[in-house]
């Protein structure tokens, strides 16, 4: 079973500056990593897919990069509505309970 | 536009049976496999089932354990989750998540309903 590790769990930056949220996962993924984008009492909202594949309507500020067991979502100029929680999942294989991170709240200081 | 409507939620009792539904619409659904993923109060996020797109092929998260069962209708573009015996460790807001692809298997989730809130207390 594959064990997804998020890190920081929590992140303040300033407006404008960069976030780096980091994602391990257990062993290899072959690609096969999701970002999603959660504000307080909606839904998520996927961000990336395929490691580093922008979702429609996302904006070029949002990246994802990464290899193997190690990835990295980056957020540039960071705006007050970038203020949530960030969860990396896996889509290589089952089971589906245990397919997301825990999660990294980024706050806009 | 792509459109996830969950329905059915509320406040049970411990040990009593609920059924959630997610009508679908802006899209073939035919075309998509869907999931359930559910979300505790401040808690991450959780897979729960996924339905294939002709509702052949269904599989359960390990802790389900045969108390959930999930279903779709495509004559009217709905998935069902049925849940029996609940527990207090069911509470959480459910959603259902649009797979890209046809079968039921991992995947990742372009399009989520705005989740029904399941409370489950005596």
């Amino acid at each position: 079973e594959i064990v997804l590790t998020q890190s920081p769990a929590t992140l303040s930056v300033s407006p404008g500056d960069r976030a780096t949220l980091s994602c391990r996962a257990s062993q290899s993924l072959s690609g096969k990593l999701a970002w999603y984008q959660q504000t307080p009492g909606q839904a998520p909202r996927l961000l990336i897919y395929g490691t580093s594949i922008r979702a429609t309507g996302i904006p070029a500020r949002f990246s994802g990069s990464g290899s193997g067991t190690e990835f990295t979502l980056t957020i540039t100029s960071l705006q007050s509505e970038d203020s949530a929680v960030y969860y990396c999942q896996q889509y290589k294989s089952w089971p589906p309970g245990r397919a997301f991170g825990q999660g990294t709240k980024v706050e806009i200081k | 536009q792509v459109q996830l409507v969950a329905s059915g939620g509320g406040v049970v009792q411990p040990g009593t049976s609920l059924r959630l539904s997610c009508v679908a619409s802006g899209f073939t659904f035919t075309d998509h496999a869907i999931h359930w993923v559910r979300q505790a109060p401040g808690k991450g996020l959780e897979g729960v089932a996924i339905v294939s797109y002709d509702g052949n092929n269904i599989y359960y998260a390990d802790f389900v354990r045969g108390r959930f069962t999930a279903s779709r209708d495509n004559s009217k573009n709905t998935v069902y989750l049925q849940i029996k015996s609940l527990r207090d460790e069911d509470t959480a807001v459910y959603y259902c998540a649009r797979s890209p692809y046809a079968i039921a298997s991992a995947a990742y989730f372009d399009n989520w309903g705005q989740g029904t809130l399941v409370t489950v207390s005596s």
